[in-house]
């Protein structure tokens, strides 16, 4: 099972560009890297998915350099409500598609 | 509904007595997770159901926590004398498995508290 390390928590300013960068030094072959949001009172919330390069989409862009041991979130241009929990997860395809979380980092934007 | 449900969204129970915690996922998904989260922390795997396979009951912290799901269709939570330690949030997720489609849709959670 892939273990992964995120930041606890970071700051920013509204407009900036958040990047997030996780750790995932033993990723399998055929695991993908997830990333979840969850706000508040809220059940978590997929953003992102991606097995290498680069990912993007509405929401932020995902990447991934060639060995895979780390992945980065960028969120580009936070507004005040994007202040949330984010999980870095490594979908375990050797035990079915489990996913585990770790404890996430606490992206807190200010105006 | 569309998305995950799940009832009740809040359980006051009295320590000692057994609750059971439902979850209806999203019609057609064979992955169902069961999670907990505690105040200001992150989320706990408990167990995970996958089609007609065994469940991966790996993360249930004591044999007082049992969980069924009946093919892919609803699954229940249950605890059993309950404690004060088990106070949390119990969140349920459903996704697709096939192919490289894993998106994990979840409930809005059920609050525990333990008196």
């Amino acid at each position: 099972l892939a273990k992964t390390t995120q930041p606890i928590s970071m700051d920013s300013y509204e407009g900036q560009e958040v990047n997030i960068t996780c750790s995932h030094n033993n990723i399998a072959t055929n695991d993908y890297i997830t990333w979840y949001q969850q706000f508040p009172s809220q059940g978590p919330r997929f953003i992102i998915q991606g097995y290498k390069t680069k990912v993007t989409n509405e929401v932020a862009s995902l990447f991934i350099p060639a060995d895979r041991k780390s992945s980065t979130l960028s969120l580009p241009r936070v507004s005040l409500s994007d202040t949330a929990v984010y999980y870095c997860l490594v979908r375990d395809t050797a035990a079915g598609n489990k996913l585990t979380f770790g404890g996430g980092t606490r992206v807190l934007v200010k105006p | 509904g569309a998305g995950v449900s799940q009832s009740p969204s809040n359980k006051v129970t009295e320590k000692g007595k057994d609750v059971e915690l439902r979850c209806d996922p999203i019609s057609g998904h064979t992955a169902l997770y069961w999670y907990r989260q505690r105040l200001g922390q992150g989320l706990e795997f408990l167990i995970y159901f996958q089609g007609n396979s065994a469940p991966d009951k790996s993360g249930l912290p004591s044999d007082r926590f049992s969980a069924e799901r009946t093919g892919e269709s609803v699954s229940t939570l249950t605890i059993q004398r309950t404690q004060q330690e088990d106070s949390a949030v119990y969140l349920c997720a459903s996704s697709l498995t096939s192919g490289d489609s894993s998106e994990a849709f979840f409930g809005q959670g059920t609050r525990l508290t333990v008196v």
